[in-house]
This record gives C-alpha cells, structure tokens and sequence, in this order.
C-alpha cells in the first residue's frame, strides 16, 4: 500500500532563506508527483507536475527534484518570502491505471519578514 | 482563478438536512474527482468520474450521493450527516487519469 510522508510537518524561516521540503513514498511504481500549494482554508494550488521518467522540474524560485528508486522527491525554495508562507502537499500517482492520487499531510511553512 | 469553481464556500448544516455542492470546471477536463480534507489527515479520495461515468468510489458512506451531469458540471448531494462528516470538501479536475490535477477552492461543511 502506497504511503506518503512529509517531513518536517512545520517548518519557520526568517525570509530570504533558501529552503528544502521533503516527500518520501513507499512504492517506487508511480506515473507521476504534483506539488501543491493551500492557503489556510482554501484550495490546492498546483505548484509543479514532475513525470517519473523526469528528473526535475523548474517553475521561477521553485525547483522539484524526483528520485522514483528511492522514493523521494524535495521542493526547493530559493529565496522564500513571506507570501510563500503555506501548507506545502505533495501527491503521488500509482502507475496502476487508477485515477487515485496519494496525498502526504503536508508541510505547514512560516516565512518570517 | 484555478479554473475549478466550487459553491458555496461555506455551509453550516443540521443532521437532518439535505444539501449539495456544486463544482465546475472551466478546463475542458473529462475527469472530475470529490476530495475531504479533515485536519490532520491526509486528503481523501471520495468520487471519481471520467467521462461523467463513475470510475472510483472509495468505501464512502451512501450520505454521501455524487452526481455527474455532464463532463463539466459535478455534484455532491448530502443528506442526514454526522458531525464527524464536517471538514473541507475540494473538487477537481483533470483531462485524464495521468494528468495534473486541478483544485478548485473547497467548501468548507459544518455539520451541526
């Protein structure tokens, strides 16, 4: 069975600090892992979508990297402001046909001006 | 704007009641999907459908009643809840199984 952690699950930074979140999954057979963004109360926000033939995936201060072998992939953040202050997910999906995606409990970031 | 539109936003509700979501989607996506996000716990998969056709169900109490109309329009009809079915229900979509998905902005349920 699939699982997906995230550690650490809270995380302060003073701002301009450049920064690493962390997923682990148990099962290295997946298709593909998203990155997400929530704001407390709202919804998921799709940060970066990285295949598992794929090794990382860029989008301006963000950069996702994927290890499927050993099942990890890292967020990093260059540069963090206190607008990226949020619950960081990352979701895993099963290379099984299934339209399940796995979801982590997330990563609570504080940036502090 | 995600392109994902969710309403009501909020939705304070009696045991005894009947209510529903709506979400919709802008994306020309054909799969839809219900999530619960309860604290402290991973999102939850509830509903998926493709092709306005139920392809996942995953073990969800029958309060619990989807309905698909079309590929751009999804449902959750609730009736009779529990206290313990309050948390913040999301929508989604995407264009298929293997696609990014996309989040619209959640309804958050008080059941009361």
């Amino acid at each position: 069975k699939q699982e997906v952690t995230q550690i650490p699950a809270a995380l302060s930074v003073p701002e301009g600090e450049n920064l690493v979140l962390n997923c682990s999954f148990t099962d290295s057979a997946i298709y593909n892992l998203q990155w997400f963004r929530q704001d407390p109360g709202k919804g998921l926000t799709s940060l970066l979508l990285i295949q598992s033939s794929q090794r990382e995936q860029t989008s301006g201060r963000l950069n996702a990297s994927l290890d499927k072998s050993s099942g990890r992939s890292t967020l990093y953040i260059a540069a963090s402001q206190p607008g990226d202050s949020a619950t960081y997910l990352c979701a895993v999906h099963p290379n099984s046909g299934t339209y399940k995606y796995i979801f982590g409990t997330g990563t609570r970031l504080k940036v502090l001006a | 704007e995600t392109g994902v539109t969710q309403t009501p936003r909020h939705l304070v509700m009696g045991m005894t009641n009947k209510k529903s979501l709506k979400c919709e989607q802008h994306l020309g996506h054909n799969a839809m999907y219900w999530y619960k996000q309860s604290a402290k716990k991973p999102l939850e998969l509830m509903f998926v459908y493709s092709l306005e056709e139920r392809v996942e169900n995953n073990s969800v109490p029958s309060r619990f009643s989807p309905e698909c109309p079309n590929s751009s329009h999804l449902f959750l009809h609730l009736h009779t809840l529990q206290p313990e079915d309050s948390a913040l229900y999301l929508c989604a979509s995407s264009q298929d199984y293997q696609a990014e998905a996309f989040f619209g902005q959640g309804t958050r349920l008080t059941v009361v």
